[in-house]
């Protein structure tokens, strides 16, 4: 079974700190998805990064890099030089790739609670 | 391009009734999936639809069941209303091809008092 833990139920920082957020996954494939996805406080989950399983390369986009470890399955997501408009619950996502039938379902951890004061 | 779309956006009902939510999925997506998800904890899988048929179901009772429609767009209706199905209901739409990434709508907010 899939299972995903964000330890982390809430972090608070100052403006322009940076900032990670952790999620451990467990799975039994070889082959999977990671993902994260943000939700301000509309509602609305907003999609982040996909990664799979094979591709252990950190990515950056602006602010905002992760870094995947197999090895510890691990999938930690950096914010650098938060701002307020950071401020949401950010979850951290898993499926996986081959399943009878086709479905892909997503399963989520518990979220992390980030607020970026001024 | 319009994004995922759902309505309508609050619902209340009483404990008993029945309920039926739309989701219109992102253009060009084929798959939808639906999701509850509790106050302060992360979205539960309910089931995912393609072609019509249900592909993947989470540990949900038959009170939950769904449909899909020829244009792609999904219907969720929850039988027996409980209190505990009192959450904001998610839909995500993907291209069922490659395992694509889901895109959600804003939700449904259901009150069940």
């Amino acid at each position: 079974a899939q299972k995903v833990t964000q330890a982390q139920t809430e972090i608070s920082v100052v403006e322009k700190e940076d900032v990670t957020l952790d999620c451990v996954y467990e799975t039994r494939d070889t082959t999977y998805y990671l993902f994260w996805y943000k939700q301000p406080p509309s509602g609305e989950l907003v999609f982040l990064i996909r990664r799979n399983s094979f591709d252990e390369q950190n990515e950056i986009s602006g602010r905002y890099s992760w870094n995947f470890q197999k090895s510890t399955s691990s999938f930690n997501f950096t914010i650098t030089a938060s701002q307020v408009v950071d401020s949401a619950v950010y979850f951290c996502a898993l499926s996986e790739a081959l399943i009878t039938g086709g479905g892909n379902k997503l399963t989520f951890g518990t979220g992390t609670q980030l607020k970026v004061e001024l | 391009d319009a994004g995922v779309t759902q309505s309508p956006t609050h619902l209340i009902k009483t404990r008993g009734q029945q309920v039926t939510l739309r989701c219109s999925p992102k253009s060009g997506h084929d798959t939808v999936s639906w999701y509850q998800q509790a106050l302060g904890q992360g979205p539960q899988f309910i089931f995912q639809y393609y072609e019509e048929e249900e592909r993947q179901r989470g540990n949900f009772p038959d009170r939950f069941s769904g449909h899909q429609f020829p244009n792609y767009s999904s219907e969720l209706n929850v039988n027996a209303l409980l209190l505990g199905d009192s959450a904001l209901y998610l839909c995500a739409s993907s291209l069922f091809e490659g395992r694509d990434t889901q895109y959600f709508g804003p939700g449904t907010r259901l009150t069940v008092l």
